[in-house]
């Protein structure tokens, strides 16, 4: 199984550009998260998804929107990009059957806004 | 509210001495917590966590932590460091939630010198 994974890896955008970030998992889980870190600021959790269809906002949700029309797959949005975006962005996912199971965490997207 | 607080964004050990990281959480009911380490460009993996039941858990490569609830404590600890343990390491709570998600601390990067 390749787990959580993350596309793309780099990406530098110029401001006001758009893009989408995709996260994909093979684990069959129900619940999947998307976190921007930032140095000395920990992770801080943008938006996330109890199952297909169905999202929800985070702690730092502006200027980001998602989508989870598959299971497997959840994108991040991103509109009208503003250097205050840039970061590095992890997708996570869990499994449903308890709260307190662990997250499993993609590599990252290194995005920079110009 | 929930929050969690790193002291010390940075900590440095010689190799062999004992590693200890210190996480208090701030919650009104008890917490799910956890630590996850991020080796240099990598996602995050789970360290170990704390649920219920017993209050020192035992996790991955060594580590273990102790839940202090008179305390609000949940400080990492290593008997003998090794240079492969230099990483950045985060605390992590969780109320009972369905959904779960995730409040991380800013984090510490522990440094480990030959």
């Amino acid at each position: 199984n390749a787990g959580v994974t993350q596309t793309p890896k780099f990406r530098v955008l110029k401001t006001g550009q758009s893009m989408t970030l995709l996260c994909a998992q093979d684990m069959n889980h129900e619940y999947m998260y998307w976190y921007r870190q930032d140095p000395g600021m920990g992770l801080r959790l943008i938006h996330y998804s109890v199952g297909e269809g169905t999202t929800a906002k985070g702690e730092v949700p502006d200027g980001y929107n998602v989508s989870r029309l598959k299971k497997q797959n959840f994108l991040l949005g991103l509109e009208s990009a503003a250097p205050s975006q840039t970061s590095v962005y992890f997708c996570a996912s869990r499994d449903r059957s308890s709260s307190y199971n662990e997250q499993f965490f993609g590599p990252g997207t290194r995005l920079t806004v110009l | 509210a929930q929050s969690v607080t790193q002291l010390g964004s940075h900590v440095s050990v010689s190799e062999g001495a004992l590693v200890l990281l210190r996480c208090n959480y701030s919650s009104s009911v008890p917490p799910y917590l956890f630590w996850y380490v991020q080796y240099p460009n990598q996602g995050l993996q789970l360290l170990l966590k704390y649920t219920t039941g017993a209050t020192l858990v035992k996790g991955i490569n060594g580590f273990e932590a102790e839940f202090k609830k008179s305390e609000t404590s949940f400080h990492l600890t290593k008997p003998s460091a090794h240079m492969s343990d230099a990483a950045e390491y985060f605390c992590a709570v969780i109320l009972y939630s369905g959904y779960s998600t995730l409040t991380f601390g800013k984090g510490t990067m522990l440094l480990v010198s030959p």
